[in-house]
């Protein structure tokens, strides 16, 4: 089982369209959670950390539920400039602090 | 801002070869990471180094791999014997001692092409 699994898509979407991403990840020990933000080629760049009672950033939401060891990113309102490739991140208790990346979400949005 | 900055963007070598990656980290970060992404596959994790020693490392860290902090403030990876499944896009990062955020920050990293 991949330690961290992500839609790949793509999710194709009109501009002002609401898109959801979700993720999984298999270690219950898991400890922190985030997601990144990566243009095509260019480095992962911090979206938002995820926190157990759920949080928003503007019209980006993240949930965490740990029961289900499920993340979900909602972006509302989706601007041309949201295309990029989401990727869900973990990290657990007890190791150097390395992030373990899920394959990434493919969001397109068209005009 | 600060940035953590890598040397050269793009490097093209042949099979066998030696390279050196460069980093230099932020500079009063305690914790420094590589990561690669080979075209089209998820980031993955290949080493983390602090105080001056490996802290941990991936199987594809292999004998073939080192790393360095020659002079407190570059980063290195080296990679011995390229191989064309090495090429890749290499990814260094370093964050503060801080726990509550990890402070990661990643440098625009080097595209690695291997033929």
């Amino acid at each position: 089982r991949k330690e961290v699994e992500q839609d790949p898509g793509p999710f194709n979407v009109p501009e002002g369209a609401t898109v959801a991403f979700n993720c999984t990840y298999s270690n219950s020990a898991s400890q922190s959670f985030f997601w990144y933000r990566q243009d095509c080629r260019k480095e992962p760049k911090l979206l938002m950390s995820v926190y157990s009672s759920g949080n928003e950033d503007g019209r980006f939401t993240a949930q965490l539920n740990r029961a289900s060891q499920y993340i979900s990113l909602l972006i509302r309102d989706s601007k041309l400039s949201d295309s990029a490739t989401y990727l869900c991140v973990v990290t657990w208790y007890g190791n150097t602090g390395k992030l373990i990346f899920g394959q990434g979400t493919t969001l397109q949005v068209k005009p | 801002e600060p940035e953590v900055t890598q040397t050269p963007s793009h490097q093209v070598t042949q099979m066998g070869q030696e390279v050196i990656l460069r980093c230099v980290p932020i500079s009063n970060h305690l914790y420094f990471y590589w990561y690669r992404q080979i075209l089209g596959q998820k980031v993955e994790f290949l080493v983390s180094f602090y105080n001056n020693e490996i802290s941990e490392k991936s199987e594809i860290f292999d004998d073939q791999f080192s790393v360095e902090r020659p002079d407190g403030s570059n980063f290195t990876l080296k990679i011995r014997s390229t191989k064309l499944e090495d090429s890749a896009m290499y990814f260094c990062a370093s964050r503060t001692g801080t726990q509550s955020n990890y402070g990661y920050t990643f440098g625009s990293g080097t595209r690695l092409t291997v033929v």
